[in-house]
């Protein structure tokens, strides 16, 4: 069975270029998250939705960060322009019910020059 | 300068031993509360979960106790495994909180052969 699926796995980037990540939650499921994992701040949810719609966004760090869910199948965070303290890995997470299992996929390596 | 990053606890075990590794949980409305594994280079994965209704569950080799009196959380690995090693989280979700689950920091597990 397919899991969620990231991607890039990883991406190098100059600071102040666009970066999209990009997600496809496991089919079925009906609740997606972002999430981002630093060594100095751990696991951090930035963002999720519920039937695509952003449902707490208040884990976004800042105007630079956007999200969204056009279709149940896919979500996209973007960071615009990115900054060298945006390096971290973003997960992208998937569940089918309200406070169950999360589902993540391997994770989105940023680094940004 | 060096950025300093997060100080994992780290328990080293014996191949063949008991692991038990603890978790203090911040929010006395919390109502579920989740094991993850997380292995170099991937993401998070579910181990076992359990809801605020019951103080102790078990799964395949693992068992979750839950003490509510003083917001405490354990994972206990019986006759531990190399494969095993990586590093474990705990999760809690508010009650009310949607689907909205907050991690610890993590505690590294290690296993010598």
């Amino acid at each position: 069975d397919a899991g969620v699926i990231q991607s890039p796995r990883h991406e190098v980037t100059e600071m102040g270029q666009e970066v999209t990540l990009r997600c496809k939650p496991i089919s079925g499921h009906n609740s997606l998250f972002w999430y981002r994992q630093t060594m100095m701040r751990g696991l951090e949810l930035l963002i999720y939705f519920n039937n695509n719609v952003p449902i707490d966004d208040s884990g976004m760090p800042e105007d630079r960060f956007s999200a969204k869910m056009p279709n149940a199948s896919f979500s996209t965070l973007k960071i615009q322009p990115s900054e060298p303290r945006d390096s971290a890995v973003y997960f992208c997470a998937s569940s089918f019910q309200i406070a169950g299992e999360l589902f993540f996929g391997e994770g989105s390596r940023l680094t940004v020059l | 300068g060096e950025s300093v990053g997060l100080h994992l606890p780290t328990l080293s075990v014996q191949e063949g031993d008991n692991s038990i590794i603890n978790c203090a949980y911040s929010n006395s409305a919390s109502d579920y509360f989740i094991w993850y594994k997380q292995e170099s280079g991937k993401g998070p994965q579910f181990i076992i979960d359990i809801r605020s209704n019951m103080d102790k569950r078990q799964g395949q080799r693992v068992t979750v106790l839950l003490n509510k009196t003083v917001k405490h959380l354990s994972l206990q690995i019986a006759a531990t495994q190399p494969g095993d090693s990586a590093v474990y989280f705990c999760a809690e979700n508010m009650r009310g909180g949607g689907n909205k689950l907050t991690f610890g920091t993590g505690t590294q597990l290690k296993v010598e052969l």
